[in-house]
């Protein structure tokens, strides 16, 4: 299977950082990459598709990047709203999808 | 709108097996696939299995191979997830999640059912 590795496992930031979490595919998975956003007690919610493909009704300050084995979530200006745990998630093989350790944004 | 309602928590004893449902609503129930997707307390997001809706072909994660089997009523637009042999390491929210074809991120998440394995 796929092995996806998240870094950092905990960031602190302010308000109006900008913040880079990567993920990292243990072999190609070409674009096939998404990230999510979860909240506490919360369903997740995906931001971005495809690697770099934004989904409706996400705030653009969210961005994705990268292809093959090495991608990343940046958001311009951390806002107090984005303070949760992100998830990248590959979706090359639809029989073997497999999520990242996730990265948990907290208030610096 | 566009949703995904499951069932509400469950309690089991070890050995015994539970069965959630998610019930679409707000669109074509055969045009999208569902996976299930599940979170044990305070850890990460595991991938268990998905199923076709249109003709409920499953594909299964090889953890769960033989323990889990995944199921549809396309009359009621409701699939459904059985996990059999619980043990306390099952003790997890689950969570249905809809993929648009074979190649898809899950846009439209279920509001995840707790799922308790204790003696």
């Amino acid at each position: 299977d796929i092995q996806m590795t998240q870094s950092p496992s905990t960031l602190s930031a302010s308000v109006g950082d900008r913040v880079t979490i990567t993920c990292r595919a243990s072999q190609s998975i070409s674009s096939w990459l998404a990230w999510y956003q979860q909240k506490p007690g919360k369903a997740p919610k995906l931001l971005i598709y495809k690697a770099s493909s934004l989904e409706s009704g996400v705030p653009s300050r969210f961005s994705g990047s990268g292809s093959g084995t090495e991608f990343t979530l940046t958001i311009s200006s951390l806002q107090p709203d984005d303070f949760a745990t992100y998830y990248c998630q590959q979706y090359n093989s639809y029989s073997k999808l497999t999520f990242g350790g996730g990265t948990k944004v907290e208030i610096k | 709108q566009v949703q995904l309602v499951q069932s509400g928590a469950e309690v089991k004893k070890p050995g015994a097996s539970v069965k959630v449902s998610c019930k679409a609503s707000g669109y074509t129930f055969t045009s999208y696939y569902m996976h299930w997707v599940r979170q044990a307390p305070g850890q990460g997001l595991e991938w268990m299995g998905i199923i076709n809706p249109s003709g409920g072909s499953t594909s299964y994660a090889q953890k769960f191979q033989g323990r889990v089997t995944m199921t549809r009523d396309t009359s009621t637009s409701t699939v459904y997830m059985e996990l059999s042999s619980l043990r306390s390491e099952d003790t997890a929210v689950y969570y249905c999640a809809r993929g648009p074809g074979t190649k898809g991120a899950f846009d439209i998440w279920g509001q995840g059912t707790m799922v308790t394995v204790s003696s």
